[in-house]
């Protein structure tokens, strides 16, 4: 199975200031079939089901805030969010889809300083 | 619009088995797998497996192999998740979610409580 780590565990910034969350994978995750990573990030408020950001990596889904974007490529990526908003405070995971099983990051808390 | 609506939560004993329920609309169902992921309370994101549009072919985590079964009836638009010989750490909430570019729309979620 890939292990996928996301760091920091948790993470405290002021408004408007630019957070970075960091997720690596154990192996290279690039499918071949279209040459793109395949990793998603969500985020996760209390009592609510996950909510897709960004898909293969650095797509920022539909409705999503510009000020989320993803990057990176090989078994290291980053989400970033360039301007801290109050209603960004949840948890974020990451997820490789490569292969089966489609393992999850342990998550990330980011919270208001 | 699109929607994922699963059946509600249930309190099961151990050693029971449970069935999820996921209510597809406002898409074409054939057209997408669909994945169940659960979280135990106050934990992370666990992916279990994932069925595909035409539901003959069905892929599991390790872990719940010879426990779960995943079925889908595209008559009604519903997928059901299946998981037997419960035990207390299967407590968590359930989540179907359907995927084809991405994992884009997540059912509200189901509360599995195994206890006695």
């Amino acid at each position: 199975d890939i292990v996928v780590t996301q760091s920091p565990d948790s993470l405290a910034m002021s408004l408007g200031e630019r957070a970075t969350i960091n997720c690596k994978s154990s192996q290279p995750i690039l499918k071949s079939s279209n040459n793109k990573d395949a990793l998603a990030w969500y985020q996760q408020k209390p009592g609510q089901p996950p909510r897709l950001l960004i898909y293969w990596a650095s797509t920022r889904e539909s409705g999503v805030p510009d000020r989320f974007s993803g990057s990176g490529s090989g078994t290291d990526f980053t989400l970033t969010i360039s301007s801290l908003q109050a209603e960004d405070v949840a948890v974020y995971y990451c997820q490789q889809y490569y292969s089966t099983p489609y393992t999850f990051g342990q998550g990330t808390k980011l919270e208001i300083k | 619009q699109v929607q994922l609506v699963q059946s509600g939560a249930e309190v099961k004993n151990p050693g029971a088995s449970v069935r999820v329920s996921c209510k597809a609309s406002g898409f074409t169902f054939s057209n997408y797998y669909i994945h169940w992921v659960r979280q135990a309370p106050g934990q992370g994101l666990e992916w279990m497996g994932i069925i595909n549009p035409s539901g003959d072919r069905t892929t599991y985590a390790q872990k719940f192999q010879g426990r779960v079964i995943m079925t889908r009836d595209t008559s009604t638009s519903t997928v059901y998740m299946d998981l037997s010989s419960l035990i207390s750490e299967d407590t968590a909430v359930y989540y179907c979610l359907r995927w084809k570019d991405s994992p884009d729309y997540w059912g509200q979620g189901t509360l599995i409580t195994v206890s006695s």
